[in-house]
């Protein structure tokens, strides 16, 4: 299978605590995006990558959201000090420079507790 | 923001009959309109786009309609199946940021 592959897909986690969300694009894929998505809501992006160089951050991600993609390849997006509102589905998507379409991973659904 | 809105939240059709899912957009520096299926547990799949120079594009069963004037596109599934059964985003392009709209649950009743 050469979709998008995230992990874990599920994560519970207690307030306070940091996660961290691992995501493999479509290998010749060289831009990656990472969005968060909340019950009746489409994704709202949070970020997005070429090659290894993070290009563009939306307001959504405080400081509390770090994203990296250091070869270029895979993405994790680690979040510190969770809190309550930050449960939500976090999906990863692939595209290739020039095309419309992204293709979108299963997701990682966070419940903090 | 909500610059891109899909006022329905579901839609529900005959097998064989035609379905037409709606989206609104108001920010006219998107260049491309996308849709994307969703199904349970799973992440959205791209379906079908269009570039914001034309106004109509058709893959098989499914064609996206868009009128720039009125800044709306629709997507039309004809003839529709229970297998459509889904929720569709319409998504909009400006740059390198993409909006998606909230969904639509689309039911196909055998």
């Amino acid at each position: 299978d050469t979709g998008v592959s995230q992990d874990p897909r599920h994560k519970i986690t207690k307030r306070g605590q940091n996660v961290t969300f691992r995501c493999d694009p479509i290998s010749e894929h060289n831009r990656l995006y990472w969005y968060r998505q909340t019950l009746g809501q489409g994704p709202e992006f949070l970020t997005y990558f070429q090659n290894e160089a993070q290009l563009e951050k939306s307001r959504l991600l405080s400081d509390r959201f770090s994203a990296e993609r250091p070869k270029g390849s895979f993405s994790t997006l680690e979040i510190q000090r969770t809190e309550q509102g930050d449960s939500a589905m976090y999906l990863c998507a692939s595209s290739f420079s020039g095309l419309p379409g992204q293709y979108f991973g299963p997701g990682t659904r966070l419940t903090v507790t | 923001d909500q610059q891109v809105k899909q006022n329905s939240p579901s839609l529900s059709v005959q097998e064989g009959r035609i379905s037409i899912l709606n989206c609104d957009y108001t920010n006219s520096m998107f260049d491309y309109f996308l849709w994307y299926k969703k199904y349970p547990a799973e992440g959205p799949t791209f379906l079908i786009s269009i570039s914001s120079i034309k106004d109509k594009n058709e893959d098989g069963r499914f064609t996206v309609f868009l009128n720039k004037s009125a800044k709306h596109l629709s997507l039309h599934i004809v003839p529709s199946q229970p297998g459509d059964s889904a929720v569709y985003f319409c998504a909009a392009r400006a740059n390198n940021d993409m909006r998606f709209g909230a969904g639509t649950r689309l039911t196909v009743k055998p």
